[in-house]
């Protein structure tokens, strides 16, 4: 079964920090591109950072630039987000997707896992 | 980095079509031929719908479609079914290595 799978979620202090990780599975891991993305609860999609196959090249969000740092590790078929300095308007359902589409990329997510839910707060 | 632009709701009755757009700018939708759909039911993780403007993966109705004009994308749900209720959003590349979504539109069957 092809199956991506989100853990690190938990409730934490503002300013504090947390990693994210996500396990894939059933597809060639480092054949793809990743991503994050979260939803704030009731509301929509916001996409948070996206990694390249090989991990050469990244893209974040203007509203976690500098503050978030996505990484994997494709003998672990293993995807993490570290976040620091957490924030408030950081609370959501964080989802790892992959992308649809070999090598490159086309940047659409053919693939989600269920989300973990990172919540900040005092 | 702004969202792209959707109608909060839609709706039409069973059998018929109902179109959504998605406007952005010549930064995003308006320069790249990456633009997606995703369907969203209550409670459930996103389903891509629509890749590359008018791509449908394995397994989506060809009831789904999709199409771009200049800087605004659009989907369109043919022979609406129940089944499509649900929250629909559009994203799209945006140079920079990001991607920006739409708020997201609500589609009911009435």
């Amino acid at each position: 079964e092809v199956l991506l799978v989100e853990s690190g979620g938990d409730l934490v202090q503002p300013g504090r920090s947390l990693k994210l990780s996500c396990v894939g599975s059933g597809f060639t891991f480092d054949d793809f591109a990743l991503y994050w993305v979260r939803q704030l609860p009731g509301k929509g999609l916001e996409w948070v950072s996206g990694i390249s196959w090989n991990g050469d090249v990244t893209g974040y969000a203007d509203s976690v630039k500098g503050r978030f740092f996505v990484s994997r590790d494709n003998a672990k078929n293993s995807l993490y987000l570290q976040m620091s300095s957490l924030r408030l308007e950081d609370t959501a359902l964080y989802y790892c997707a992959k992308d649809s589409s070999y090598g490159v990329g086309n940047e659409a997510f053919d693939l989600w896992g269920q989300g973990t839910m990172v919540t900040v707060s005092s | 980095q702004s969202a792209l632009t959707q109608p909060p709701s839609a709706s039409g009755s069973p059998g018929q079509s109902v179109t959504i757009s998605c406007t952005g700018t010549s930064s995003d939708i308006g320069r790249y031929n990456y633009v997606s759909w995703y369907q969203q039911h209550a409670g459930k993780s996103p389903k891509l719908m629509i890749f590359e403007v008018n791509e449908r993966p394995s397994g989506v109705p060809d009831r789904f479609s999709g199409s771009k004009s200049g800087n605004t994308a659009s989907l369109t749900v043919s022979g609406l079914q129940v089944e499509d209720e649900a929250d629909y959003y559009c994203s799209s590349l945006a140079g920079g290595h990001t991607v920006i979504f739409g708020g997201g539109t609500k589609v009911t069957v009435l």
